[in-house]
């Protein structure tokens, strides 16, 4: 199955800061799913990514699929302490990979 | 409507043990997937199923086994459990495991400890 690699692991930031988790594959993907997982908790689907070049945005949350369908990107505008949690990256063909997810911690 | 349920939340066994995890996809979804992810990484793929065939198997041994029923729930059965066996033991549920656009809905898990 697809490999994803995720950096950065951690990100801490201050509260109103920015925030950007990237995911890269050695090959071209079908496409992009991400989720987050809030501390406890079980991994929810926030959006998926098929086109190239695409680019979709989610209130303060922005994805970006790259043009080579290797890479993608979450950025989050000016973060809240609800967005704390591990935010993963997904690679689908007939089945899901997951990356090891980079883990927001937010300072209020 | 119900989400994935799946049971028991919680499982302490010992090595050498067998374990049987339960999981209930959403009314609906044909396709359910297993995973397993240990503290601090992310979710591995072990098993999907979908109308009751074995669609994907991810990189582990033979000691686990999985099957689904003709309503669609799904067992993930361990083997001679290991410590190293435990984990948060998530089940996704799909309409038909190719997800077209929607995502997987996951379970809350089943956190097994292996003592």
């Amino acid at each position: 199955g697809q490999q994803v690699m995720q950096i950065p692991q951690y990100q801490h930031v201050q509260e109103g800061e920015d925030f950007t988790t990237y995911c890269n594959s050695s090959t071209t993907l079908s496409n992009i799913q991400w989720y987050k997982q809030r501390p406890g908790g079980h991994p929810v689907f926030l959006i998926q990514l098929v086109k190239s070049g695409e680019v979709k945005k989610q209130k303060r949350l922005t994805f970006q699929f790259g043009e080579a369908k290797k890479n993608s990107s979450l950025h989050i505008t000016a973060t809240q302490t609800t967005d704390v949690g591990t935010y993963f990256c997904a690679a689908n063909n007939n089945d899901m990979r997951f990356g090891a997810g980079t883990r927001l911690t937010v300072k209020p | 409507d119900a989400g994935v349920t799946q049971s028991p939340t919680h499982l302490i066994k010992t090595r050498g043990q067998h374990v049987t995890l339960r999981c209930s996809p959403i009314s609906g979804h044909k396709s359910v997937s297993w995973y397993q992810q240990v503290l601090g990484q992310g979710p591995q793929f072990i098993f999907q199923y979908y109308e009751k065939e074995e669609r994907g198997r991810g990189n582990f041994p033979d000691r686990f086994s999985a099957r689904q029923f003709p309503n669609y729930s799904s067992e993930l059965n361990v083997n001679a459990l290991l410590l190293g066996d435990s984990a948060l033991y998530l089940c996704a549920s799909s309409l038909s495991g190719t997800t077209r656009g929607r995502g997987y809905t996951f379970g809350s898990g089943t956190r097994l400890t292996v003592v």
